[in-house]
C-alpha cells in the first residue's frame, strides 16, 4: 500500500513563483526523500531527511518534516520552466528491511513561461 | 562513477508473449537491486528487489518473476503476458535505503 501521499495531485504556477508539495506518511520512519521524475524517465534524488531533522536545504529547495503529524513539505523557490515535472515522496520505513521505499503517487509540477 | 543501464526503452509486446527486461549496474559492487512498475500517473509500486546474487524477494503476486544472475545484472522476466502487465517499469539500485539511483525506463505496452 502507498505509504507516502502527496498533495496536491497537480499545482500549475507561474516561473518565479515558489512551489509547496505536501506528503504525508502513516508509520515511523528513518528518513523522507523527495526524487523528480521528468516525463517519461526514471526518478531523480533531489533530498533526504532525517527523522531527527526539522528542515533541510539544497539550493532552491528547502524541505520540512513534522515527524508528529507524519509530514513534509516540498518548497521550491523562485521556479523555472525546467521545474516542470513530477515530485515524490519516498519513505523509509522503521523496520522495512532491504525492500526499498514506499512512494507516494506523486504532484504533478507545471511551471508556465 | 555508478551507472545503471536499462532496457529497451521501450516495448510493444502481444499478450501471451514472453518477456524480458534487463538492468545493469556499474561502477558499485553488491548493490541492493528493485524493479518498480509506475501505472499511469501513478506511484510506484514495488515488485521485486535482491540483496545478492540469486536472492529475489518478491513484493506482489503477480504474472511476472525476477533473477539475478551476477552481481550487477537483475532481469525482469515473464512466460505469458497479460493486458494488465502494461506499465513503465523502472530498475533501481542503492547500497543503502538513503538514496536510489532508477534507470531511464521501459514503457511496456501489452496489446
Amino acid at each position: 500500500s502507498q505509504q507516502g501521499e502527496e498533495d496536491p495531485q497537480a499545482l500549475s504556477i507561474q516561473e518565479g513563483e515558489n512551489a509547496t508539495m505536501n506528503c504525508s506518511y502513516k508509520t515511523s520512519i528513518n528518513n523522507l526523500q523527495w526524487y523528480r521524475q521528468n516525463s517519461g524517465r526514471g526518478l531523480v534524488h533531489l533530498i533526504l531527511i532525517r527523522s531527527n531533522e526539522r528542515e533541510k536545504h539544497s539550493g532552491r529547495l528547502r524541505v520540512t518534516l513534522d515527524t508528529s503529524k507524519k509530514s513534509s513539505s516540498l518548497l521550491i523557490t523562485a521556479s523555472r520552466a525546467a521545474d516542470t515535472a513530477s515530485y515524490f515522496c519516498a519513505t523509509d520505513a522503521v523496520g522495512g528491511g532491504a525492500d526499498g521505499l514506499t512512494f507516494g503517487k506523486g504532484t504533478h509540477l507545471i511551471i508556465q513561461p | 562513477s555508478q551507472t545503471i543501464h536499462q532496457w529497451p526503452a521501450t516495448l510493444v509486446q502481444p499478450v501471451g508473449s514472453p518477456l524480458s527486461l534487463e538492468c545493469t549496474v556499474e561502477g558499485t559492487s553488491n548493490p541492493n537491486l528493485y524493479w518498480y512498475r509506475q501505472a499511469a500517473g501513478r506511484g510506484l509500486q514495488l515488485l521485486f528487489y535482491s540483496v545478492g546474487i540469486g536472492q529475489i524477494s518478491s513484493e506482489v503476486p503477480q504474472n511476472l518473476s525476477a533473477s539475478r544472475p551476477q552481481d550487477r545484472q537483475f532481469i525482469l522476466s515473464s512466460k505469458k503476458l497479460l493486458l494488465s502487465d502494461s506499465g513503465f517499469y523502472l530498475c533501481a539500485w542503492s547500497v543503502n535505503r538513503e538514496k536510489l539511483f532508477f534507470g531511464s525506463g521501459t514503457q511496456l505496452s501489452v496489446l
